[in-house]
C-alpha cells in the first residue's frame, strides 16, 4: 500500500528566504507525483507535476525533484512572499491506478 | 483550460437529511471523476472512483450506500450524503481527468464543498 509523509508538518520563515519542503513515498512504482497549493478552506491548485521518468520540472520560483528509486520529492520554492503562505501537498500516482494518494501536507507561513 | 465546477460551495443541514453535491466538467469531457473527502488539517483520502455509465468504485471503509455516486454524463458526476450526520461533517473534493483533447493523467480539482451537519 503506497504511503506519502510530508515533513515539516508546518514550516513558518522570514520573507525572502529560499525553502525546501520535503515528499517521501513508500513504493516507487509510481506514474507521476504532483505538487499542490491549498489555501485554507479551498480547494487544490496544481503547481508541478513531474512525470516517472522525469527528474525535475521548474515553474516560476518553484521547482521539484523526483528520485524515485529513493522514494522522494523536493518542493523548493526560491525567494518565498507572504503571498506563498499555504499549505503544500504532494501526491503520487501509483502505476497501473488512476487514483492519486496524498501526503498530509506542510502548512507554510511566510512572515514579512 | 481544465475547469471543475463544484456546487454548493457550502451547506449546513440538520442531522438525517441528505445533501447532493455536484462536480461538473466545464470545458473537458471526463469518463472519470474521483471524490474525495477531507478532515480538518488532514491530507485528501480518495473515497471512490466515478465512471461515467458505470458504478462507482469505492475505498474500503467507505460506506458505498451511504455516499451514493452518480455519473450519468461525461461532464456531471454527484456525490450524495444520505442521512448526514455530524461525522459526515467534512470538506469533500471532485476531480476529473480529460476523456480527449489534453493529457489524461491529470486529475484538475474543483473547489470544494464544505459540509456542516447540525
Amino acid at each position: 500500500k503506497q504511503e506519502v509523509t510530508q515533513i515539516p508538518a508546518a514550516l513558518s520563515v522570514p520573507e525572502g528566504e529560499n525553502l525546501v519542503l520535503n515528499c517521501s513515498f513508500t513504493d516507487s512504482a509510481i506514474y507521476n507525483l504532483q505538487w499542490f497549493r491549498q489555501d485554507p478552506g479551498k480547494g487544490l491548485t496544481s503547481l508541478l507535476l513531474i512525470q516517472s521518468s522525469q527528474r525535475e520540472q521548474t515553474s516560476g520560483r518553484l521547482n521539484a525533484s523526483l528520485d524515485k528509486s529513493s522514494g522522494r520529492s523536493t518542493l523548493y520554492i526560491a525567494a518565498s512572499q507572504p503571498g506563498d503562505s499555504a499549505t503544500y501537498l504532494c501526491a503520487v500516482r501509483p502505476g497501473g491506478a488512476q487514483k492519486l494518494v496524498f501526503g498530509q501536507g506542510t502548512r507554510l507561513t511566510i512572515n514579512p | 483550460g481544465a475547469v471543475v465546477s463544484q456546487h454548493p460551495s457550502r451547506v449546513i443541514c440538520k442531522s438525517g437529511t441528505s445533501v447532493k453535491i455536484e462536480c461538473r466538467s466545464l470545458d473537458f469531457q471526463a469518463t472519470t471523476m474521483f471524490w474525495y473527502r477531507q478532515f480538518p488539517k488532514q491530507s485528501l483520502m480518495l473515497m471512490a472512483t466515478s465512471n461515467e455509465g458505470s458504478k462507482a468504485t469505492y475505498e474500503q471503509g467507505v460506506e458505498k450506500d451511504k455516499f451514493l455516486i452518480n455519473h450519468a454524463s461525461l461532464t456531471l458526476s454527484t456525490l450524495t450524503v444520505t442521512s448526514a450526520h455530524p461525522e459526515d461533517s467534512s470538506f469533500y473534493i471532485c476531480s476529473a481527468t480529460r476523456t480527449s483533447g489534453g493529457p489524461k493523467n491529470i486529475q484538475y480539482f474543483g473547489a470544494g464543498t464544505r459540509l456542516s451537519v447540525l
